[in-house]
């Protein structure tokens, strides 16, 4: 059982690329999260999903979109990476809304 | 002003000490707490979870929840190096637009020095 998976683990990006950030959870979870954790600014929310083709925004989703084809997967996307996304970002799953959030190992992003 | 806040520490402790770890809150809504510890470079993991006030036990570990005064508290006994992480606090209220948003405290960095 391998909980959440995130890829990839580490990247490095040139401002104004694109990048695709993939999670998938094999507990058959309904409900997906993405945040991100900077220093001192703790765990923010960027965007949810409540179950397969669902998705909303959270605290700081400028920058960023999400697609939740399958219930299974959750897509964090940038359009046009910038500095101020550098970033550690953790994905998260929970299976309804009384239960604890599984997050992922988390991805480390740098953009130059 | 953030809605939980926690001292980010850095918090140092001989092995064997009593930990307290604390956080406060703003939104009297809060009714579900939950301590996750992060180890170094690794994903948060659910550690306490506790509705409502009062206290919960397991093992070395004791969360207690004091809603009158909107205050958490962690306690580790009997504190070992493999306690050594980044410790987050963090509470949710009633369920909004059908997910539960939980909100974070910044997390406080423990030390147990052998």
């Amino acid at each position: 059982n391998a909980g959440v998976t995130q890829t990839p683990k580490f990247r490095v990006l040139k401002t104004g690329q694109s990048m695709t950030l993939l999670c998938a959870q094999d507990m058959n979870h309904e409900y997906m999260y993405w945040y991100r954790q900077d220093p001192g600014m703790g765990l923010r929310l960027i965007h949810y999903s409540v179950g397969e083709g669902t998705t909303a925004k959270g605290e700081v989703p400028d920058g960023y979109n999400v697609s939740r084809l399958k219930k299974q997967n959750f897509l964090l996307g940038l359009e046009s990476a910038a500095p101020s996304q550098t970033s550690v970002y953790f994905c998260a799953s929970s299976r309804t809304v009384n239960y604890g959030y599984t997050f992922g190992s988390g991805t480390r992003l740098t953009v130059v | 002003q953030k809605e939980v806040e926690q001292d980010p520490g850095p918090l140092s402790v001989p092995e064997g000490a009593i930990v307290s770890l604390n956080c406060t809150y703003s939104n009297s809504a809060f009714q579900y707490f939950m301590w996750y510890r992060q180890y170094s470079r690794k994903g948060p993991e659910l550690l306490m979870y506790t509705y409502s006030s009062g206290n919960k036990e397991d093992g070395r570990f004791t969360a207690q929840v004091d809603k009158s005064s909107k205050y958490i508290s962690l306690f580790i006994r009997d504190s070992q190096p493999s306690d050594s992480a980044t410790y987050l606090c963090a509470m949710r209220g009633p369920p909004l637009q059908g997910a539960q948003k939980l909100v974070f405290g910044q997390g406080t960095r423990l030390t147990i020095n052998p």
